[in-house]
This record gives structure tokens, C-alpha cells and sequence, in this order.
């Protein structure tokens, strides 16, 4: 059973406007989250995080979104850029486990 | 810096056929991890080595997998005998420590196709 849900394999922006990729996560004792960012042929790469402890956390134009009530995060970028085009997978990890567990990942394409 | 290392990057073998992934971390990182990733899922941890010891290996599938970090630098994971389902890219990752809030760094994977 999936613990963290991206529920949209895919997204197409346009240039300069926001992207929105959702995260559902169904176990409540998880207590971090993460967002990693792939491109093709290579390993992810780390984006930005944010604990439980907060509602939000922001770096440039990335900025990602906790609702604990709603087992809900988002990540929005903004404003989109093609070079943000690629894979992106929400992670969350439980308090004491020290491992992370991903989402399927949702695919941004920002169309010029 | 050398990012995470990952060799080859590509295998193609026949099913019943071995396998072996190599990996090198970053310097100084003492934590690294092998992951699976299956196409259109996101990596699942197979193992975790904390220095030259294996910490969680919960899943990795024991009759087939095994991984080896000796002198707790590089690691290789070997796939004995590989079966159709083995295709799939092989993540290594490594972090300076522990915890998992602490970033880990990916290498660029090996993509293995079982035929």
C-alpha cells in the first residue's frame, strides 16, 4: 500500500506560471518531508524540505506547503522555467526510521 | 567535488546470469544506500549501510541479493541468479550521516535489463 501519493503522473505549465504538484501521505507518523527533482539519465537531486513542526518552508522559487490535518503537501514553483522541466518525487520519513519513502513521482513539463 | 559513483551504467544480460553494481560515495559520507527503482515508481530502499555495516536490509531479497561494503567506502550489490523482473535502474545514494533528514546524494544509477 502506497504511504505517499502523487496522484498526477503528469503537469504541463506554461513559461513563467505556477506549478503545483500535490503529495498525500497516509501514515500520520511521518514527520519530514521531502522533494527531490530527476532528470533523465540521472539520480534524483534534493530540492527542499520541511518538517512537520511547520506549515511552510521556502527557497527562491520553490516554495513547499504542509496541511498535517490533510496528510497534504504541495510544492509550487514559481515563476516555471523549461529548465524545471523533470521528475519530481515527494518523500517523507518517519521519525526514528531514517528512511525515506517516495511517491511515484509526477512528470513537469513548462512548455515555452 | 566527485559526486556519487555508480558503475556500469548500463547492463544487459541473459536471466539466471550474475550481476554486480559498484559504487563509491562521496568522500566522507559513511552512510550510503542502495535503492530500486521500477519504471514509472520512485526508488524503494533495499539496503543501508551505516560505515561497513549493513543497518537496515529489510528489503532486500536474501536468496538472491546480496551487498558488500567492506572497508565501509564503496559498495556493490550483486544479483545472483537475475530474473526477468531484476530490470529496473539500481540507485546508489550517500549522506554524511545518519539521519535521514540529512540530504542524500544520488549517483546516476545503472539501468539493468534482464532478457
Amino acid at each position: 500500500d502506497q504511504q505517499v501519493k502523487q496522484n498526477s503522473p503528469s503537469l504541463s505549465v506554461q513559461e513563467g506560471r505556477i506549478s503545483i504538484l500535490n503529495c498525500d501521505y497516509t501514515n500520520s507518523m511521518f514527520d519530514y518531508f521531502l522533494w527531490y527533482k530527476k532528470y533523465p539519465a540521472e539520480g534524483p537531486t534534493f530540492l527542499i524540505s520541511i518538517s512537520s513542526i511547520k506549515d511552510k518552508n521556502e527557497d527562491g522559487r520553490f516554495t513547499v506547503f504542509l496541511n498535517k490535518s490533510a496528510k497534504h503537501l504541495s510544492l509550487h514553483i514559481v515563476p516555471s522555467q523549461p529548465g524545471d522541466s523533470a521528475v519530481y518525487f515527494c518523500a517523507a520519513v518517519q521519525g526514528g526510521s531514517e528512511k525515506l519513502v517516495f511517491g511515484k513521482g509526477t512528470k513537469l513539463t513548462v512548455n515555452p | 567535488e566527485a559526486g556519487v559513483v555508480q558503475s556500469p551504467r548500463y547492463k544487459i544480460i541473459e536471466k539466471k546470469q550474475p550481476v554486480a553494481f559498484w559504487c563509491n560515495p562521496i568522500s566522507g559520507h559513511n552512510t550510503l544506500y542502495w535503492y530500486l527503482q521500477n519504471l514509472g515508481q520512485g526508488p524503494e530502499l533495499l539496503i543501508r549501510y551505516e560505515n561497513e555495516e549493513a543497518v537496515d536490509d529489510s528489503q532486500l531479497p536474501k536468496d538472491r541479493f546480496s551487498a558488500e561494503r567492506l572497508k565501509g567506502v564503496d559498495s556493490t550489490l550483486k544479483i545472483q541468479p537475475a530474473e526477468l523482473g531484476d530490470s529496473a535502474v539500481y540507485l546508489c545514494a550517500s549522506s554524511f550521516d545518519r539521519v535521514a533528514e540529512n540530504e542524500q546524494f544520488f549517483g546516476p544509477g545503472t539501468r539493468l535489463t534482464v532478457l
